[in-house]
């Protein structure tokens, strides 16, 4: 496509439950990271990609953070137990290679937990 | 470990007034800085970079240059327009983790 794409752009949840969420990146990129914008922090980086593997998964908060990324293209952030300070917007973004600097940003996902 | 600090918002200006937002970093060795912009409701854009020391990028009628004396990377435009509303972060590459790292976000609000 012509941008990243995320899905949902909005996602409301029960305390407890899973979630997942979706980026699909610009065709062709080979690097895909996600980051977690709460309010007042910033971005916060979680994870990233180089095709399919997971180099750097230091910034995933917790046990209940896990991500997949399949065919070097569509990756999957999948919180499990949710709670409600997981609420936050989730930020995916791409890169033509893993040491371009210039990042691609999806328009994210909005994770409500009540 | 690397990080970048930033001026709190949110920055309420008039048009055309001249606008600085204040970003300073911590890095080892000599990262690329940039600032990234997240008009509403869209996804964060990238609105200029420097890579070295002295490098000034420019894009928009922003303007940033590379102090490594300082270690700052101050965001700057003569006159702001009502457009340019929107919510701007300093980062860095950290060459020896290959990622960026954000600071927290300034918020700009330009009012007629």
């Amino acid at each position: 496509g012509a941008g990243v794409s995320q899905s949902p752009s909005n996602k409301v949840t029960e305390k407890g439950k899973d979630v997942e969420l979706r980026c699909d990146p610009i065709s062709g990129h080979t690097a895909l990271y996600w980051y977690r914008q709460s309010l007042g922090q910033g971005l916060e980086f979680l994870i990233y990609f180089q095709g399919n593997s997971a180099p750097d998964k230091s910034g995933l908060p917790s046990d209940r953070f896990s991500a997949e990324r399949t065919g070097g293209s569509v990756s999957t952030l999948t919180i499990q137990r949710t709670q409600q300070e997981d609420s936050a917007v989730y930020l995916c973004a791409s890169s033509p290679s893993q040491v371009d600097e210039k990042l691609f940003f999806g328009s994210g996902t909005q994770l409500s937990v009540l | 470990g690397d990080s970048v600090t930033q001026m709190e918002g949110p920055v309420t200006l008039s048009e055309e007034a001249f606008l600085t937002i204040n970003c300073t970093y911590t890095a080892t060795g000599y990262p690329s800085l940039f600032w990234y912009v997240q008009y509403p409701g869209e996804g964060l854009q990238l609105l200029l970079k420097a890579t070295k020391a002295d490098d000034k990028g420019s894009n928009k009628g922003f303007e940033a240059t590379y102090r490594k004396e300082t270690t700052s990377f101050h965001l700057e435009k003569g006159s702001v327009q009502v457009s340019d509303s929107a919510v701007y972060f300093c980062a860095l590459w950290a060459h020896n983790t290959d990622k960026l790292i954000f600071g927290t976000g300034t918020r700009l609000q330009v009012f007629p």
